[in-house]
């Protein structure tokens, strides 16, 4: 059951570039998107969420951007640093049922 | 606060032989996740307690598989016999209904199957 599209499956940034990935949702009763960040051999943690109710959410260089209409959001890091180097899940859930993942993105920010 | 602690963090083990994973939530947090994730994939949700209770277990091969959260904190996850494709990182996770709604994840146990 694909709920979630997610892209690209790997992504590779220059120190200082921003780095963009895509993720795609078909229930529309979703209604907290959040982005999680993992680094091998740790468990996901939470890098930032937002609700439906706002288009987009800031903190430090992480962004996300949400396009309810298009049923479409977005993680931006911005001046991408090697220590940024993880696999990226986005993530969606519908009241208290439990997170549905994407299949993550590997991201290397090179010097 | 204490994060989510499991143990061990690494299993080999032979076909056929079983496996227990425990997991301690973070305290006061009643809603426990499992998760199985397989290299290159997210997690994928195996069971969902409620305190004591399971909520949705859909996704467990319960012809090999089995969870118990006794007493409304620790958890368990048995697999019994395992199989090649049962190699994999298990995850186990907890949330406070009551707050933000945060996930928080454990580091999760790396079992390899041979």
């Amino acid at each position: 059951q694909q709920q979630v599209k997610q892209s690209p499956q790997s992504l590779i940034v220059q120190k200082g570039g921003i780095s963009i990935i895509n993720c795609a949702y078909e229930n529309t009763a979703f209604d907290y998107f959040p982005w999680y960040q993992q680094f091998p051999g740790k468990g996901p943690a939470l890098l930032i969420a937002i609700r439906p109710d706002v288009s987009e959410k800031k903190e430090g260089r992480f962004t996300i951007s949400f396009n309810k209409s298009a049923k479409q959001f977005s993680l931006h890091i911005m001046d991408s640093q090697p220590g940024d180097s993880a696999t990226y899940f986005c993530a969606f859930r519908s009241g208290n049922t439990p997170l549905v993942f994407g299949k993550g993105t590997r991201l290397s920010v090179i010097a | 606060e204490a994060g989510v602690a499991q143990s061990p963090r690494y299993k080999i083990i032979e076909k056929r032989q079983s496996v227990a994973f425990w997991c301690n939530p973070i305290s006061g947090h009643a809603t426990l996740y499992w998760y199985q994730q397989i290299l290159g994939q997210g997690p994928k949700l195996l069971i969902q307690f409620q305190n004591n209770g399971v909520v949705d277990d859909s996704q467990l091969p319960k012809d090999r598989f089995s969870a118990e959260r006794l007493k409304g904190v620790d958890s368990t996850l048995k697999i019994q016999p395992a199989k090649l494709e049962d190699s994999a990182v298990y995850l186990c996770a907890s949330i406070n209904t009551g707050t933000s709604g945060e996930q928080y994840f454990g580091p999760g146990t790396r079992l390899t199957v041979t």
